[in-house]
C-alpha cells in the first residue's frame, strides 16, 4: 500500500523558515517524480514544486521560486521542502504527492501538513 | 493555462445525474497527441482523490457511475446516479503543460438537495 506521510508544518512568523518532510513507502520511491501541492483555506489545490526521480530537474511555481527549495533522499525514501522568507499568503495545507508521469496526473496524495504564517 | 469550472455549486437529488463542466484557456492536446485532463474528488477534511485521467479513464477503484468526456478545451465529468458519498468538491486539472507545471480549476461543490 502506497503511503505518503508529511511532517514539519506549524505556525511561523512572516519572514521565517520551515522544513517539510514526506516519508514514502509502498512503492519504488526512487523511480518517480514527486511533488508538493498546497491548498489555501477554501481554495483549490496549487502546484508548488516538483523534483524528478534522480533529482536532476526541479520545478517551482513562480510564487515560490527563489524562496522554496525541493530535495529528496532516495536512500531514505524521503522528500523535503525547505521554505524560507515565508509570507502570510503561503498559509495552506501542503501535500506530498506522487505523479504518474505517463498520464501526467497525481495518483497518490498524503494527508497534508498545515503551515500557518502569521504574527 | 487557466481552467474554469461551471457551475461553482451543484445541488442534486440522490439518484439523479450530475454534470460538471471544465473549460481550458487553450487546447490541452499535447504534442504527443494525448490530452492530459484529470478529475479529482475532495471530501471534507480529506486530500483530493483521483477519479479520471486523460479525459475519460477511471483510476482503479473508481465506481463506473463516474465518467469523463470532452476534447480540446471543453470537458465534462458526469455522475450517472448521485449517491450520498459523492458529496464534496470536484476539481479538473490539466497536466499538458507539465513540465514545468499544471493547473487546477477553482472547484465545483456537489451537495445534496
Amino acid at each position: 500500500e502506497v503511503q505518503l506521510v508529511e511532517s514539519g508544518g506549524g505556525l511561523v512568523q512572516p519572514g521565517g523558515s520551515l522544513r517539510l518532510s514526506c516519508s514514502a513507502s509502498g512503492f519504488s520511491f526512487g523511480s518517480y517524480t514527486m511533488h508538493w501541492v498546497r491548498q489555501a483555506p477554501g481554495k483549490g489545490p496549487e502546484f508548488v514544486s516538483a523534483i524528478d526521480n534522480n533529482a536532476d530537474n526541479t520545478f517551482y511555481a513562480d510564487s515560490v521560486r527563489g524562496r522554496f527549495s525541493i530535495s529528496r533522499d532516495n536512500s531514505e525514501n524521503t522528500l523535503y521542502l525547505q521554505m524560507s522568507s515565508l509570507r502570510p499568503e503561503d498559509t495552506a495545507v501542503y501535500y506530498c504527492v506522487k505523479m504518474w508521469y505517463a498520464i501526467r496526473s497525481l495518483d497518490y496524495w498524503g494527508q497534508g501538513t498545515l503551515v500557518t504564517v502569521s504574527s | 493555462i487557466v481552467m474554469t469550472q461551471t457551475p461553482l455549486s451543484s445541488p442534486v437529488t440522490l439518484g439523479q445525474p450530475a454534470s460538471i463542466s471544465c473549460r481550458s484557456s487553450q487546447s490541452l492536446v499535447h504534442s504527443d497527441g494525448n490530452t492530459y485532463l484529470s478529475w479529482f474528488q475532495q471530501r471534507p477534511g480529506q486530500p483530493p482523490r483521483p477519479l479520471i485521467y486523460k479525459i475519460s479513464n477511471r483510476f482503479s477503484g473508481v465506481p463506473d457511475r463516474f465518467s469523463g468526456s470532452g476534447a480540446g478545451t471543453d470537458f465534462t465529468l458526469k455522475i450517472s446516479r448521485v449517491e450520498a458519498e459523492d458529496v464534496g468538491v470536484y476539481y479538473c486539472m490539466q497536466g499538458t503543460q507539465y513540465p514545468p507545471m499544471y493547473t487546477f480549476g477553482q472547484g465545483t461543490k456537489l451537495e445534496i438537495k
